[in-house]
C-alpha cells in the first residue's frame, strides 16, 4: 500500500550546493506533481508531468528541474540551492483527468537551505 | 492570477459545534473543488470534491459550492478535537488536474 514515496525526508542543504528529491509512485497514475508549501502557505506547483517524457512549468519553477523517464518516477533537481528554496516539498500523482479525480500526496521532503 | 482565499484563522469552536469553513476563487472558469485536511507536519488529505452547486454531504461534512458569487464553504458538524488541522481549499484549473490552493484555515477544536 506504498501511494506516491518521497525520499530523503529531510534534508539540510548549503547555499551553492544541489540535491535530488527522489518521487515514486506505484499506481500507475499518468500525472505527477512537484508542489512547495512554505510556513503559513498554500502549495505553490512547481513542475508537473502527464507521462513518461512530457514534463511542463507550473507557478514557481525557477531554480529546479525535472525529468519523467518512466511512469513511476519523477524527480525534482534543485541546482545551486538558495534560502529562498526552504520549504517543504511535496510530490503527487493523479489518475487521468475526470470530474472527480484529484491528487493524491506523498509524504514531504523537508528541506533546509543554510 | 488566479486564485483562491482563505481566512488564515484560527477559527475556534467547541466540541459539537459545527466549524464553518470558507473559500472565494477568483477563475470563473474553475469546476471543480477540492477540500484537503493537513494535520501539522504531514501531508494533505482529501476530504471531499464538489463540481455542482449545491450541497454535497459526506458524514459530518457538506461542502456548498456557489458558482455565481464564486464561494466554496465547508461544514463541518459535530467537530471533535481531531477535527483540529488546517484545511486547505483548492481549485482545479487549466487542465490535467492540476490545483491551486488556498493558504489555509487553521481550526481548533475546543473539549
Amino acid at each position: 500500500n506504498a501511494g506516491v514515496t518521497q525520499t530523503p525526508k529531510f534534508r539540510i542543504l548549503k547555499i551553492g550546493q544541489s540535491m535530488t528529491l527522489q518521487c515514486t509512485q506505484d499506481m500507475n497514475h499518468n500525472y505527477m506533481y512537484w508542489y512547495r508549501q512554505d510556513p503559513g502557505m498554500g502549495l505553490k506547483l512547481i513542475y508537473y508531468s502527464v507521462g513518461a517524457g512530457i514534463t511542463d512549468k507550473g507557478e514557481v519553477p525557477n531554480g529546479y528541474n525535472v525529468s519523467r523517464s518512466t511512469t513511476e518516477d519523477f524527480p525534482l533537481r534543485l541546482e545551486l540551492a538558495a534560502p529562498s528554496q526552504t520549504s517543504v516539498y511535496f510530490c503527487a500523482s493523479s489518475p487521468d483527468a475526470g470530474s472527480g479525480n484529484t491528487i493524491y500526496f506523498g509524504e514531504g521532503s523537508w528541506l533546509t537551505v543554510v | 492570477q488566479k486564485e483562491v482565499e482563505q481566512n488564515s484563522g484560527p477559527l475556534s469552536v467547541p466540541e459539537g459545534a459545527i466549524a464553518s469553513l470558507n473559500c472565494t476563487y477568483s477563475d470563473r472558469g474553475s469546476q471543480s473543488f477540492f477540500w484537503y485536511r493537513q494535520y501539522s507536519g504531514k501531508s494533505p488529505e482529501l476530504i471531499m470534491f464538489i463540481y455542482s452547486n449545491g450541497d454535497k454531504e459526506d458524514g459530518r461534512f457538506t461542502a456548498q459550492l456557489n458558482k455565481a458569487s464564486q464561494y466554496v464553504s465547508l461544514l463541518i458538524r459535530d467537530s471533535q478535537p481531531s477535527d483540529s488541522a488546517t484545511y486547505l481549499c483548492a481549485s482545479r484549473s487549466g487542465g490535467y488536474n492540476k490545483l491551486i490552493f488556498g493558504a489555509g484555515t487553521r481550526l481548533a477544536v475546543h473539549p
